[in-house]
């Protein structure tokens, strides 16, 4: 099972909106409502941010927005703060044969 | 509060055998699939396994299937991660997680499996 498609980085200046995308196919991003997004700061736990597509966990910030389209799922970054700067990491179920699979990562720079 | 706490990580010889712990508290275990992700050095997440609630349904990534074995202890709330025939793409820190079937709200801190001859 290949990992999901993301750009390898994004850019935005402090109060821009930036959105990462995340391409799979039918048999995963487009074939359940099971996307989530995590943040990652480097030496740290990954951080929950977006589930099942566009839910976002109690605590983190409106800011983040989740959306899918075909077999594509994005996730929107509104109001860009410096403490966003992390790495950024779509999943989707896979199936019950891949399960769970994930991207390979976007590194998002606060200008 | 949550917390998951992975222990077990370590420096072995390739072909050798390695067993991870994931200690679980805060949080009712028992009703909840556990997952195992891994961060190779200078590269992305990778799921690597999951177990449901009770053990009763289990999936492997197909890099680690057949040589790496996922379990749980409901009495203790723990999970493990029993992983034999350990190769130099092994080599990875490895996380416990939690919190849904098909998403992680809850993450260990990581443990670092390193293997080496």
């Amino acid at each position: 099972q290949s990992a999901l498609t993301q750009p390898p980085s994004a850019s935005g200046s402090p109060g821009q909106s930036v959105t990462i995308s995340c391409t799979g196919t039918s048999s995963d991003v487009g074939g359940y409502s099971y996307v989530s997004w995590y943040q990652h700061h480097p030496g740290k736990a990954p951080k929950l941010m977006i589930y099942e597509v566009s839910k976002r966990p109690s605590g983190v910030p409106d800011r983040f927005s989740g959306s899918k389209s075909g077999n594509t799922a994005s996730l929107t970054v509104s109001g860009l703060q410096a403490e966003d700067e992390a790495d950024y990491y779509c999943s989707s179920y896979a199936g019950s044969n891949n399960h769970l699979i994930f991207g390979g990562g976007t590194k998002l720079t606060v200008l | 509060q949550v917390q998951l706490v992975e222990s077990g990580g370590g420096v072995v010889q390739p072909g050798r055998s390695l067993r991870l712990s994931c200690a679980a508290s805060g949080f009712s275990f028992s009703t909840y699939r556990m997952h195992w992700v891994r961060q190779a050095p200078a590269k992305g997440l990778e799921w690597v396994a999951s177990i449901s609630y009770d053990g009763g349904k289990i999936y492997y990534a197909d890099s680690v299937k057949g040589r790496f074995t996922v379990s749980r202890d409901n009495s203790k709330n723990t999970a493990y991660l029993q992983m034999n025939s350990l190769r130099a793409e092994d080599t990875a820190v490895y996380y416990c997680g939690s919190g849904g079937d098909y998403d992680l709200a809850f993450w260990g801190q990581g443990t670092l499996v390193t293997i080496s001859s």
